[in-house]
């Protein structure tokens, strides 16, 4: 069974743009959550989906947002890029959120903003 | 969730056991003790978790103390791919999916 899918893998971006990341999870799984990680502050919670809804933010500015469709799949929006955006985005999907089961990641999507 | 504290960093030797300690000495009744690995460049990798009781299975074991306040996760046999930062998180079993990541144990499979 297929795992979490993310696209793209890899990208580079200008300050000032914006850019949309996506994310399939695994087949069956209906909540999606996002983190960010970089060098210096490690894997950071942004926020979790479930049945289209976020149920969960982590301390992020409004310029991060996401949103979850009604197969499950999940976006993630960063508006007015910064140079320290710049970081691996991590999706990570589970059967529900509260059911109990272990996140599993995919591979993450870089960013580069310059 | 409990905090947890973990050595930066670990060496060792390949085909040998690598013993992975963690502390969470402020765990409470109702939190489970997981493990994620992340090999370099990577998303994180669910290894194993446990409440109280053993586990094992086919990466790793788990092993926590009767007190709870520690434990360890063992790869029997660590081979030149395990070697990877190792998570240990302290949470809440059915608590949606915000996991606290701290800095992990760099471990290193030596040849």
């Amino acid at each position: 069974k297929a795992g979490v899918t993310q696209t793209p893998r890899y990208l580079i971006k200008t300050r000032g743009q914006q850019v949309t990341l996506s994310c399939s999870p695994i087949s069956g799984h209906r909540s999606v959550s996002w983190y960010q990680q970089t060098p210096g502050q490690g894997l950071q919670f942004l926020f979790e989906y479930f049945s289209e809804t976020q149920r969960n933010k982590g301390n992020f500015p409004g310029r991060f947002s996401g949103r979850q469709f009604s197969n499950s799949r999940s976006e993630m929006n960063v508006s007015t890029l910064e140079l320290g955006d710049s970081a691996l985005y991590l999706c990570a999907s589970s059967l529900h959120p509260d059911s109990g089961n272990t996140i599993y990641f995919g591979e993450g999507s870089w960013l580069t903003v310059v | 969730d409990a905090k947890t504290t973990q050595p930066p960093s670990m060496d060792c030797a390949e085909g040998r056991a690598a013993n992975l300690p963690c502390n969470h000495s402020t765990i409470s009744g109702n939190e489970y003790v997981y493990w994620y690995r992340q090999i370099h460049s990577q998303g994180p990798q669910y290894i194993i978790h446990g409440l109280k009781n053993n586990e094992t299975n086919e990466m790793a074991s788990l092993i926590i103390t009767e007190d709870r306040k520690s434990s360890t996760l063992i790869l029997p046999h660590a081979t030149l791919r395990d070697t990877a930062v190792y998570y240990c998180i302290v949470r809440v079993f059915k608590y949606g999916q915000n996991f606290v990541f701290g800095p992990g144990t760099r471990l290193s499979v030596l040849p």
